[in-house]
């Protein structure tokens, strides 16, 4: 069974530019969850979708974005990067399991953006 | 304060002993508790995952949970040197599918 699968895996951008981060989950699972992981702060939760709608959100600015189509792919989009948007971007895949327990999340292998 | 609390580490132990990696969250609503390993350079792993208060055992791991103490703790039997790794403990919330992660612990397994 296939893991889950993140493109591109590296990348440089120039500050204000913007950039589009792809993810493919483990089959069968409906819900993607992405996020962003720095030396200083750690992993952090960005934002979940499942059927297509953003269910959960983090504390991020409104420069980052994502979307879901209907075959459960995502798409993660920052806007007007700023150098401190440098990290890996992870993508996570999970059965639904809402409220039940047994979200288990598998990451990607990540993106790793470098703003300069 | 942050949902999950670790020390960094490093934590250094002798190939063959056990290692002990310790993890606490703030809110008693937490459902779901997870350990993930993270090579340098690479995504974290599912190790396993702990649900009800006691111990869970797979393979040379094993997950503790003390809801009343609000820890979690992972014990690694006869420690190898490819163990060596940052240790992430997290949560997730009332089971929302979303994860708060701790900023992880740093292994060394000395051969």
């Amino acid at each position: 069974k296939a893991g889950v699968t993140q493109t591109p895996r590296y990348l440089i951008k120039t500050r204000g530019q913007q950039v589009t981060l792809s993810c493919s989950p483990i089959s069968g699972h409906r819900s993607v969850s992405w996020y962003q992981q720095t030396p200083g702060q750690g992993l952090q939760f960005l934002f979940e979708y499942f059927s297509e709608t953003q269910r959960n959100k983090g504390n991020f600015p409104g420069r980052f974005s994502g979307r879901q189509f209907s075959n459960s792919r995502s798409e993660m989009n920052v806007s007007t990067l700023e150098l401190g948007d440098s990290a890996l971007y992870l993508c996570a895949s999970s059965l639904d399991a809402t409220g039940l327990g047994g979200n288990t999340i598998y990451f990607g292998e990540g993106s790793w953006l470098t703003v300069v | 304060q942050k949902e999950v609390e670790q020390n960094s580490g490093p934590l250094s132990v002798p190939e063959g002993a056990i290692a002990s990696l310790n993890c606490t969250y703030s809110d008693r609503g937490s459902q779901s508790f997870f350990w993930y390993r993270q090579y340098s350079g690479k995504s974290p792993e599912l190790i396993m995952f702990i649900y009800s208060n006691g111990d869970k055992e797979d393979g040379r791991f094993t997950a503790q949970l003390n809801k009343a103490s609000q820890y979690v703790s992972l014990l690694i039997r006869d420690s190898q040197p490819s163990d060596s790794a940052t240790y992430l403990c997290a949560v997730d919330l009332y089971n929302f599918n979303k994860f708060y992660f701790g900023s992880g612990t740093k292994l060394n397994v000395k051969p």
